[in-house]
């Protein structure tokens, strides 16, 4: 079945340091890619999202490509800000199951001054 | 973008009475919503699929007689959990999904119940 695995954290990092957060899925069709973002005590934001492959979603800086090829999805930073600090989730929707949406298991970043 | 709101954003009830969670879209119409529960510092986990109209669709493993679902329009679904318990204290997200033709769901900002 499909499913979505992600890079276990917490993560901290120093201001200005580059982030990476890996995401790996295993989907039925030819899904849909999100990371949602999730600040303390409030619910998912979406970040972005690419519907097929070689898309590139991008927002705020972050950025993260879908390479079939190696059925990725990595979150990238060049430049991570103290008020990035929160839950990254990555996910997938698949048409084939009726755009149910599957989660990784979140990963946690510190960013400290 | 489509905005998706909860009702109560926190909620603390006494243990054995019930506790009415409503989810609502804004300004576009939902035909199918989800409940999710979070557990502290893990991933959400799909509880329901919830159907306009119809009965919800339960996840493997959650009591439909205790999680109830109805979805009786458009824009709003509510999620009550009967008789709770402090095991039931966690916190529901609920979801919609996007019109036609898009693949993306509008996450709610999330209830927090604690059930002493």
């Amino acid at each position: 079945g499909d499913s979505v695995t992600q890079m276990e954290g917490p993560v901290t990092l120093s201001e200005e340091a580059f982030l990476t957060i890996n995401c790996t899925y295993t989907a039925t069709g030819y899904p849909s890619l999100f990371w949602y973002v999730q600040y303390p005590g409030e619910g998912l934001q979406l970040l972005l999202k690419a519907t097929k492959a070689d898309d590139k979603g991008s927002n705020k800086g972050f950025e993260a490509t879908y390479r079939k090829e190696t059925t990725s999805f990595h979150l990238e930073k060049g430049s991570v800000q103290v008020s990035d600090s929160a839950v990254y989730f990555c996910a997938l929707s698949d048409r084939f199951t009726g755009n149910q949406f599957y989660f990784g298991t979140g990963t946690s970043l510190t960013v400290i001054p | 973008g489509a905005v998706v709101s909860q009702h109560p954003s926190w909620v603390i009830c006494k243990s054995g009475t019930s506790v009415k969670i409503e989810c609502r879209s804004l300004d576009f119409q939902a035909t199918t919503m989800f409940w999710y529960r979070q557990f502290p510092k893990q991933s959400l986990m799909l509880m329901a699929t919830s159907n306009e109209g119809s009965k919800a669709t339960y996840e493997q493993g959650v009591e439909k007689d205790k999680f109830l679902i109805n979805h009786a329009s458009l824009t709003l679904s509510t999620l009550t959990v009967t008789s709770a318990h402090p095991e039931d204290s966690s916190f529901y997200i609920c979801s919609a999904r996007a019109p036609q033709g898009s693949d993306e769901q509008f996450f709610g900002p999330g209830t927090r119940l604690t059930v002493l």
